[in-house]
């Protein structure tokens, strides 16, 4: 079953425009983790942020956690062509993750020059 | 260093046909992990590793057998290939972190087709 379910499923944005990506998870979970997969290549670990945590920020990535609401948002600011992929949260499977992740199906980032 | 490698980048099998998809890495990570993802699904688990000599399964294992004998390597065992399978695979592996918390590095994948 789907821990995670991202949404929407594809994002169609502008250079320079923002993009932000929700997530919905179903469990209670110590941190959530944001990926990304260009096409044809593995996925790229982009930040996780615990529970304890409400916002994290990593250059233009900035991610919101709300643990009540069980829910989770990536916003990339001023986004660029080379942002184009596929976004993905993740959650641990069971408590902590011991290198099992749940993942949800992915919003597909599509960034017009 | 390599991170994490996966051999072959392509595969075409017969259904009811065996084989192995390699993986190591060589970051020292005790976790390991197997994905398939299909279109559609994002990522399923399918087996896992929490160091040499353990593993255990993951969502979607059947058909699927792995063995971790060294911390570098976790191939991962299709033993009568059905067109079910037909998927691409990625291999994983992370620290141990604290507080429960594992960042995942994956290989590039193998694409997966069985006719």
């Amino acid at each position: 079953s789907q821990q995670g379910e991202e949404d929407p499923q594809a994002l169609s944005i502008q250079e320079g425009e923002n993009a932000t990506m929700n997530c919905s998870y179903k469990t209670s979970i110590n941190n959530l983790q944001w990926y990304r997969q260009n096409s044809g290549r593995g996925l790229v670990h982009l930040i996780l942020i615990r529970s304890n945590e409400r916002e994290k920020h990593s250059g233009r990535l900035r991610v919101t956690l709300d643990t009540s609401k069980k829910s989770s948002s990536l916003l990339i600011t001023a986004s660029r062509a080379a942002d184009t992929a596929s976004y993905f949260c993740a959650t641990p499977n069971g408590g902590t993750s011991y290198g099992k992740l749940t993942f949800g199906q992915g919003t597909i980032l599509t960034v017009h020059p | 260093n390599a991170g994490v490698t996966q051999t072959p980048k392509f595969q075409v099998l017969k259904t009811g046909q065996s084989m192995t998809l390699q993986c190591a890495q060589d970051m020292n990570h005790e976790y390991m992990s197997w994905y398939r993802q299909d279109p559609g699904m994002g990522l399923r688990l399918i087996h896992y590793s929490v160091g040499a000599g353990i593993t255990d399964q993951g969502e979607v294992p059947n058909g699927y057998n792995v063995s971790r004998s060294t911390t570098e390597d976790f191939p991962l065992r299709l033993l009568s290939a059905a067109p079910s399978q037909t998927s691409v695979y990625f291999c994983a592996s992370s620290p141990r972190g604290r507080g429960g918390s594992y960042e995942q590095y994956f290989g590039p994948g193998t694409r997966l087709t069985v006719t």
